[in-house]
C-alpha cells in the first residue's frame, strides 16, 4: 500500500545546532516529493521539492533535502537551526491523482 | 502570503447539520486541491478540481462535495456532518492541470467544530 513515514513524532534541538527530520515512503513508482512547515494556526508553506535531476535539492529558509532512490527516503536537512524554526514539518508524496502527507514531526529549539 | 483566502476562520456546527466551506485561490489558478488535517496529523487529501471539474478524489464519502467557479473561488460542502469531521480543512491552489507536479499555494484553512 501507498504510504509516508515520518518516524519521528517530535524533535528537539538546541538553536544553532544541525538537524535531520526523516521521511520514508512506499510507492510503486518515484513520486514527487515534498516537503511543508506548518506554524500554529498557519497553512501549509512549501520548503522544496524534488520531481527529477539533482537528487540534493535546495529549498527556502537554508533548508535542503537529499532523495535516495534505494532508501526510499527524502530527507530534509539544515545545518544551523533558529529558533524561528520551531514548527510542524510535513512530507508529503504525490503521485498521479493522489497526495499523500506524513503526519508531521514537531520540532522544538531550545535556546 | 500564499495570496489563498478561506473563509470562515472558525466554525461550529452541530451533528447531521451541513457545512459549506470556502476558498479564494490566486488568479489564473486553475487546479484548487482540499484537505482535511484532523489534530495532530497529517492532511488528508479530500478532492482536486481542475477548471470546474472533480479531477481527484481521495477516500472520503460522497457527502464530501465541492464546486469551482470561473473566478478561481471554490467551495467544499460536507453534508450530514459527524463528529470526526472536525478538523482543520485547507484549500490549496496550483496554476496548472494538477497531478500534483507542481507547487500549490496553501491557505490559512477553516477550523471546524461539530458538536
Amino acid at each position: 500500500a501507498q504510504s509516508v513515514t515520518q518516524p519521528d513524532i517530535h524533535i528537539t534541538v538546541s538553536e544553532g545546532a544541525s538537524l535531520e527530520l526523516r521521511c520514508n515512503y512506499s510507492y510503486g513508482a518515484t513520486p514527487y516529493l515534498f516537503w511543508y512547515v506548518q506554524s500554529p494556526g498557519q497553512g501549509l508553506q512549501l520548503l522544496l521539492k524534488y520531481f527529477s535531476g539533482d537528487t540534493l535539492v535546495q529549498g527556502i529558509k537554508g533548508f535542503e533535502a537529499e532523495f535516495k532512490r534505494s532508501q526510499s527516503s527524502f530527507n530534509l536537512r539544515k545545518p544551523s537551526v533558529h529558533w524561528s524554526d520551531a514548527a510542524e514539518y510535513f512530507c508529503a508524496v504525490g503521485l498521479n491523482n493522489d497526495m499523500r502527507f506524513g503526519a508531521g514531526t514537531r520540532l522544538t529549539v531550545k535556546p | 502570503e500564499t495570496g489563498v483566502t478561506q473563509s470562515p476562520t472558525h466554525l461550529i456546527k452541530t451533528r447531521g447539520q451541513q457545512v459549506t466551506l470556502r476558498c479564494s485561490s490566486q488568479s489564473g489558478h486553475n487546479t484548487v486541491s482540499w484537505y482535511q488535517q484532523a489534530l495532530g496529523q497529517g492532511p488528508q487529501f479530500i478532492f482536486q478540481y481542475y477548471r470546474e471539474e472533480e479531477n481527484g478524489r481521495g477516500n472520503f464519502p460522497p457527502r464530501f462535495s465541492g464546486l469551482q467557479f470561473p473566478n478561481y473561488s471554490s467551495e467544499l460542502n460536507v453534508n450530514a456532518l459527524e463528529l470526526d469531521d472536525s478538523a482543520l480543512y485547507l484549500c490549496a491552489s496550483s496554476p496548472g492541470s494538477g497531478a500534483f507536479s507542481e507547487t500549490q499555494y496553501f491557505g490559512p484553512g477553516t477550523r471546524l467544530l461539530v458538536l
